[in-house]
C-alpha cells in the first residue's frame, strides 16, 4: 500500500457488536480522515483528526490517533446491518501538498 | 449528499477510443481530485487541480490527461483506452477554510475497455 496497512482486512460481526479498525502510515502528518465506501459506490467522510489530537468522537464512532507510533483506530459501537461497508483511512501530510493518501481499507460485514 | 456529480457512470467501450469522464461540482470548492480504484483496493491519486488552470499529476502515472477551465468542471480524458484503463474513476473536491482537507466524492464511473 500507498500509505500503511490497514487491520484487518476483512471484519464480520453480529448486529450490536463493537467493530474496531486499525490504520497505520508512514509518513508526519496535518490530519488523519476515516471514509466509508458502500459497494461500487463514493467514498462518505466520516471524521477528521489532526495531528495534535488525540481521540475524537461523531455519534457512534470513536477515533484515536497516536502520532509516536503512526497509527489510529476506528470503533464503530453498536453495530448496524446498514454499516456493512469499506472504510479506509486516508492523511494529509503536514508539508506540501493537500491530496489524501488512502490506506488499503477494511471491508466490515455487519450479520443482521 | 455531496453536490458532486460524474458522467457517466458506466461505460463499456472498445480499445482504441477516446474518452472524456465528465465531473462537476456545485459547492464552489476550489480543488479537485481524480481517484483510480480496482475493485476491493484503495484509491489511488492520479490528477488534481487547485483551481483554474492548474493542474498536477498525482500518485499514479496515468496516461489521461485532465483541464480545469472552469471551477466546477474537472474532466478526464484517455486519447486511446485499453484494456489496463479498465478501472473504476472517482472525482472529489474539497473547499477552502477549516473544512478543507475534507473531501466530497462523486458516486464514480466504471469504465470497461475490451
Amino acid at each position: 500500500s500507498q500509505q500503511g496497512e490497514e487491520d484487518p482486512q476483512a471484519l464480520s460481526i453480529q448486529e450490536g457488536e463493537n467493530a474496531t479498525m486499525n490504520c497505520s502510515y508512514k509518513t508526519s502528518i496535518n490530519n488523519l480522515q476515516w471514509y466509508r465506501q458502500n459497494s461500487g459506490r463514493g467514498l462518505v467522510h466520516l471524521i477528521l483528526i489532526r495531528s495534535n489530537e488525540r481521540e475524537k468522537h461523531s455519534g457512534r464512532l470513536r477515533v484515536t490517533l497516536d502520532t509516536s507510533k503512526k497509527s489510529s483506530s476506528l470503533l464503530i459501537t453498536a453495530s448496524r446491518a446498514a454499516d456493512t461497508a469499506s472504510y479506509f483511512c486516508a492523511t494529509v501530510q503536514d508539508t506540501g501538498r493537500r491530496a489524501l493518501t488512502f490506506g488499503s481499507g477494511t471491508r466490515l460485514q455487519v450479520q443482521p | 449528499e455531496a453536490d458532486i456529480y460524474q458522467t457517466p457512470r458506466y461505460l463499456v467501450i472498445g480499445t482504441g477510443k477516446k474518452i472524456t469522464l465528465e465531473c462537476s461540482q456545485t459547492m464552489g470548492h476550489d480543488k479537485m481530485y481524480w481517484y483510480q480504484q480496482d475493485p476491493g483496493m484503495e484509491l489511488h491519486l492520479i490528477h488534481y487541480s487547485y483551481g483554474v488552470n492548474s493542474t498536477e499529476k498525482g500518485d499514479l502515472s496515468s496516461e489521461s490527461t485532465v483541464s480545469r477551465i472552469r471551477t466546477e468542471h474537472f474532466p478526464l480524458t484517455l486519447e486511446s483506452a485499453r484494456p489496463s484503463h479498465t478501472s473504476q474513476y472517482l472525482c472529489a473536491s474539497s473547499g477552502l477554510g477549516g473544512r478543507s482537507d475534507t473531501q466530497y466524492f462523486g458516486p464514480g464511473t466504471r469504465l470497461t475497455v475490451l
